[in-house]
């Protein structure tokens, strides 16, 4: 039973222009939500997170929108980068530990 | 060391052969977390330790994994008897400890790629 969701396995997007990821899930017991991002031959690094209580949360070029009664999470990166080319994963938290990974979305930003 | 250390990077070994993996977390990280990563999937959930004690193995596929912490720091994941279908990259992640609830936010190893022939 997949809780966590990324419908998009992949996405390609012209270096400037926004790059948006989306996340679906079907348990409302999230409490909070998180983004991760991997390059290849490293473990995944965490990126941005929101609590359940918001629906929205920004740091620099990345913001992520949180829609609880769509079960819906998305990261928006604006203006994208080459460097920002990785598989992103959305990672949803349940009580105080246990982490929920999306199957994420390989994002390939153009020069 | 800075970050979260994983040793070998890369394992092959042969089906019913025993394998261990270590994971050396960032010092003064009480949690420690070993996911396994099939491909093209995301990180699934094996265990989680909080000091020594394993708090949650609910993730274990089956009896043949298993894994410890005896120190509170460096965690081994023991794997017997393995099957082409354990192969995958098994990630270790830790956290600090718990001053305040709130998002838990992982610092992960590179992985062990584990190949089963």
């Amino acid at each position: 039973d997949q809780q966590v969701k990324q419908n998009s396995p992949s996405l390609s997007v012209q270096e400037g222009r926004i790059s948006i990821l989306n996340c679906d899930y079907t348990n409302s017991m999230f409490d909070y939500f998180l983004w991760y991002k991997k390059y290849p031959a490293e473990g995944p690094t965490f990126l941005i997170s929101i609590s359940s209580i918001k629906d929205k949360n920004e740091d620099g070029r990345f913001t992520v929108f949180l829609n609880k009664s769509a079960k819906h999470l998305s990261l928006h990166i604006v203006p994208s980068q080459p460097g920002d080319s990785a598989v992103y994963f959305c990672a949803l938290q349940t009580g105080a530990n246990n982490l929920f990974f999306g199957t994420g979305t390989r994002l390939t930003v153009i020069p | 060391g800075a970050g979260v250390s994983q040793t070998p990077s890369n394992k092959v070994t042969e089906k019913g052969k025993y394998v261990e993996l270590r994971c050396d977390p960032i010092s003064g990280h009480t949690a420690l977390y070993w996911y396994r990563q099939s491909l093209g999937q995301g990180p699934e959930f094996l265990i989680y330790f909080q000091g020594t004690g394993a708090a949650d193995d609910s993730g274990l596929p089956n009896d043949r994994f298993f894994a410890v912490r005896p120190e509170g720091s460096v965690s081994t994941l023991k794997i017997q008897r393995t099957e082409r279908g354990d192969s995958a990259v098994y990630l270790c992640a830790s956290s600090p400890p718990d001053g305040y609830s709130g998002a838990n936010v992982l610092t992960f190893g590179a992985g062990s790629r584990l190949t089963v022939l």
